[in-house]
């Protein structure tokens, strides 16, 4: 149970262009949801709490311009990265919690590995 | 949330028992001790949590001192799948409001070896 359901797995694309990912909680229903950033060697570095119907808050640093997030049902949540450069590579992560099921803790994507050329 | 201190690395034979150190010496009443791993290019997986009782579960047991400023996360038969980044996190359990994030330290970097 609490599965996450990230897509795509990877992706690459030319500079300049957009690029949305999706978040699913497939069996359950998340209010809330996270969207993390992983550079090569490092730690996750969360960048967005997605709110259902409401504007996501973003971490200190993080462009709100540039990092679309859209959460509007309750199971899910997109974070579209506009005019995506290079700098932008990287591995990004979204997680959610089932809350009727806290023993599970928090649940995870799978990750999307983006790649900017 | 309470910081949290790992070693960044760690081997293990395999079919020997890990055991991973954590210390949050700073720790709270209310907090969690919360142990995650991150296999290479994937999402990071919920492994067990405790509050000051040692717990089990089908992957591992988490071993939490009685002063709670420490615990040991302990693989029993470690395989070479459990090769991953091993994340202890402290933090208060919100049963209600899940609208907080887990913050992630550097984590144990653990290698099975054959």
């Amino acid at each position: 149970g609490a599965v996450v359901s990230q897509h795509p797995s990877r992706v690459i694309c030319k500079s300049g262009t957009s690029v949305k990912i999706e978040c699913r909680s497939l069996d359950f229903q998340a209010t809330t949801m996270f969207w993390y950033r992983q550079f090569p060697k490092q730690s996750l570095m969360l960048m967005a709490t997605s709110n259902e119907g409401s504007k996501a808050t973003y971490e200190q640093g993080v462009e709100k311009d540039k990092f679309l997030i859209n959460h509007a049902s309750l199971t899910l949540s997109t974070l579209t990265v506009t005019s995506a450069h290079p700098e932008d590579s990287s591995f990004y992560i979204c997680s959610a919690r089932d809350q009727g099921r806290s023993s599970y803790g928090y649940t995870f994507g799978s990750g999307t590995r983006l790649t900017v050329v | 949330d309470a910081k949290t201190t790992q070693p960044p690395s760690m081997d293990c034979a395999e079919g020997r028992a890990a055991n991973l150190p954590c210390n949050h010496s700073t720790i709270s009443g209310n907090e969690y001790v919360y142990w995650y791993r991150q296999i290479h290019s994937q999402g990071p997986q919920y492994i067990i949590h405790g509050l000051k009782n040692n717990e089990t579960n089908e992957m591992a047991s988490l071993i939490i001192t009685e002063d709670r400023k420490s615990s040991t996360l302990i693989l029993p038969h470690a395989t070479l799948r459990d090769t991953a980044v091993y994340y202890c996190i402290v933090r208060v359990e919100y049963i209600i409001n899940s609208g907080y994030a887990l913050n992630f330290g550097k984590g144990t970097s653990l290698l099975v070896t054959p």
